[in-house]
């Protein structure tokens, strides 16, 4: 099947400084990459869409200033949490549909970031 | 806006046995598509089984089968012959059919498989 790669798998930063997690999808093409966030023992949470060639598009409560999103190229997105606080550490995931299907209802998994921020 | 529930946070079954996860969901879409999603503890998200909601047939995957009832928006996965490789976060996922592959997930369900 598809490989979504995500870097790092696990970090730990200090507060006020930041973090960039990568997504790459390594034998697709992915012009969209999804990024959730998952706490402890929930469910995951849509945190924004990334658009290759254009502005991330970010879910009703979440600062895009905090959560910088960039779709550099067909095959990576990148997340950086800027100016890192405890309460940012989670568990971050990104995805990325293979265009297989029709419609693009497959996608596939990175295997997650954990950052904490001490 | 669509939600999923489900309402089950914690179940357990006996090694070899029949185990099922329950899942609702709410959308005023008539046509989406349905999943089941695994996550054991190493938090890799893996898709266990895909229903298209114009589909009347019960999707099945080896071992992994749904029931399906569209007019009450149910979605459950019955897992066969459990095996302890089956203990997961097993979350319910929805996807609208204009959406791509927005999902919005369900809270989970964490299986346990006991031997």
């Amino acid at each position: 099947g598809a490989v979504v790669s995500q870097h790092p798998s696990r970090v730990i930063c200090k507060s006020g400084t930041s973090v960039k997690i990568e997504c790459r999808s390594l034998d697709f093409q992915a012009t969209t990459m999804f990024w959730y966030r998952q706490f402890p023992k929930q469910s995951l949470m849509l945190m924004a869409t990334s658009n290759e060639g254009s502005k991330a598009t970010y879910e009703q409560g979440v600062e895009k200033d905090k959560f910088l999103i960039n779709h550099a190229s067909l095959t990576l997105s990148t997340l950086t949490v800027t100016s890192a606080h405890p309460e940012d550490s989670s568990f971050y995931i990104c995805s990325a549909p293979t265009g297989a299907r029709e419609p693009d209802t497959e996608a596939f998994f990175g295997q997650g970031t954990r950052l904490t921020v001490v | 806006a669509q939600t999923v529930t489900q309402s089950q946070p914690e179940m357990s079954v006996q090694e070899a046995e029949t185990v099922t996860l329950s899942c609702t969901y709410d959308t005023s879409e008539s046509n989406y598509y349905l999943f089941w999603y695994k996550q054991p503890p190493s938090r890799q998200m893996i898709l266990v089984i895909r229903q298209e909601a114009y589909k009347q047939q019960n999707a099945t995957e080896n071992r992994f089968s749904v029931n399906f009832q569209k007019a009450a928006k149910s979605f459950s996965l019955k897992i066969s012959d459990s095996q302890l490789g089956d203990t997961a976060m097993y979350f319910c996922a929805f996807i609208r059919e204009t959406s791509g592959s927005r999902l919005t997930f369900g809270e989970g369900t964490q299986l346990t498989v006991n031997p």
